[in-house]
């Protein structure tokens, strides 16, 4: 069983359309996040939701919205995208324990998304 | 989260020991260090962490010099699918979230 799993994989799509990924996770994580890497391989994070709260909120424009239906998923809807939203997607989800500096992200596969 | 700082890449042969040098001097006393990497067309996946002591698992060691400034993270016998970029990063010892920073890490090329 993959442990976090996001889909779809590939998702291309033009300029002004409106798309989601999904993310499930089945570790019995508490915390998920939504980081992007972008063509020059940084990786940062945008946003992270504790038991479907929203906790971090990076310097994310509006168009994104995370949407968290339980502490299992966490999706990510993109309104009118733009060329500059093409990257890879990774959600990511971690333990809540008693020593917060030893909590570890386990990541999913990533979601390529493609803005034509 | 404090920056480290990364030779961008490194080489070795198949069957050796690997030497992943980080620097992180402005460490504050509670970070975790932290490594992780990313394996081509892949997510990150966690390696290993330590706070002051010594580390090891199945995967690698992670050496923490003594003022903590810098680790090194050691994988005993590198195979080629140890080829990834390996990424040093501070973790904050607050917070439910792990905001961590991704810097541009280490490309590790393993050849045979």
């Amino acid at each position: 069983d993959t442990a976090v799993s996001q889909t779809p994989k590939y998702l291309v799509t033009q300029m002004g359309n409106d798309k989601s990924i999904k993310c499930e996770q089945n570790l019995g994580h508490d915390t998920m996040y939504w980081y992007k890497q972008d063509s020059k391989k940084f990786l940062k994070i945008m946003f992270s939701y504790n038991n479907k709260e929203l906790i971090i909120n990076e310097t994310v424009p509006n168009r994104f919205s995370p949407k968290s239906p339980d502490k299992a998923h966490l999706n990510l809807h993109i309104n009118s995208l733009e060329l500059g939203d093409s990257a890879v997607y990774f959600c990511a989800s971690s333990r809540v324990g008693p020593v917060a500096g030893a909590n570890v992200l386990t990541f999913g596969a990533g979601s390529r998304l493609t803005v034509l | 989260d404090a920056k480290t700082t990364q030779p961008n890449s490194m080489e070795s042969n198949e069957e050796e020991p690997v030497h992943l040098p980080c620097n992180h001097s402005t460490i504050s006393g509670t970070d975790y260090i932290h490594w992780y990497r990313q394996l081509p067309s892949q997510g990150p996946e966690y390696v290993i962490h330590g706070l002051t002591s010594n580390v090891n698992n199945r995967m690698a060691s992670l050496a923490i010099a003594e003022d903590r400034k810098s680790s090194t993270l050691i994988l005993h016998r590198a195979t080629l699918r140890d080829a990834a970029v390996y990424y040093c990063i501070l973790r904050e010892n607050t917070g439910t979230a792990s905001k961590l920073t991704f810097g541009t890490g280490t490309r590790l090329q393993v050849t045979l």
